[in-house]
């Protein structure tokens, strides 16, 4: 069982906004521990999406975006495209297991 | 640009050890550190620990404390990630990953898939 907890699937239509939350603890996310996200495509290694809560690295499209509140954390994407099909996850430090910690993971089916 | 290609994948059998290498390119070696995370089949991923290239300090993930050895040679821009006494359970795909310092990872190995199978 993760200590950061996502919903197992999310799903939308090309074009339309979708979030992915990430719930944790005081241990994590409510101590201020940066919150990352990354995204993996099927088959492939993942890939940094947004880092320190809201930073996008190079070449990631703006249509991504972080946000962090309390023992919580979102990723948006808007103008949803058949690409961003992909797991998403997201990871920050726990004080508990003095170690990362990733969510679940949340599949993205683009309809 | 910043490359980390790893060792091919392992058949091991219960009881074995694996060592995976990771070699990295396209930045100072020691600048950063290296993190191992590992996903199992159908699984989400998991953190196995880090190692800093400059001063040999390491971290490894409490569950795999005492099985897991990671190191690192600045000679040759390699670092090792060593699993004793394998069990099925360890079977996964194990990525290495460059480390800015600061709880993430930014860059990623293609990933190495270690069997454990009788």
């Amino acid at each position: 069982q993760s200590m950061l907890t996502q919903p197992p699937s999310v799903s939308g239509a090309p074009g339309q906004r979708v979030t992915f939350s990430c719930t944790g603890s005081s241990s994590n996310i409510g101590a201020n521990y940066d919150v990352h996200w990354y995204q993996q495509p099927p088959g492939t290694a993942p890939k940094l999406l947004i880092y320190n809560n809201i930073n996008r690295p190079s070449g990631v499209p703006d249509r991504f975006s972080g946000s962090k509140s309390g023992t919580s954390a979102s990723l948006a994407i808007t103008g949803l495209q058949a690409e961003d099909e992909a797991d998403y996850y997201c990871q920050s430090y726990d004080t508990g297991l003095d170690g990362w910690v990733f969510g679940g993971g949340t599949k993205l089916t683009v309809l | 640009q910043v490359q980390l290609v790893q060792s091919g994948a392992e058949v091991k059998k219960p009881g074995a050890s694996v060592r995976v290498s990771c070699k990295a390119s396209g930045y100072p070696f020691t600048s950063h550190g290296i993190t191992w995370v590992r996903q199992a089949p159908g699984q989400g991923l998991e953190w196995v620990g880090w190692v800093y290239p400059y001063n040999g300090n390491r971290k490894y993930a409490q569950k795999l404390q005492g099985r897991v050895t990671m190191t690192t040679d600045t000679s040759t821009n390699t670092a090792y990630m060593e699993l004793d006494s394998l069990i099925s359970d360890d079977t996964a795909v194990y990525y290495c990953a460059r480390d800015p310092g600061d709880n993430r990872v930014d860059h990623w190995g293609q990933g190495t898939l270690v069997t454990v199978s009788s």
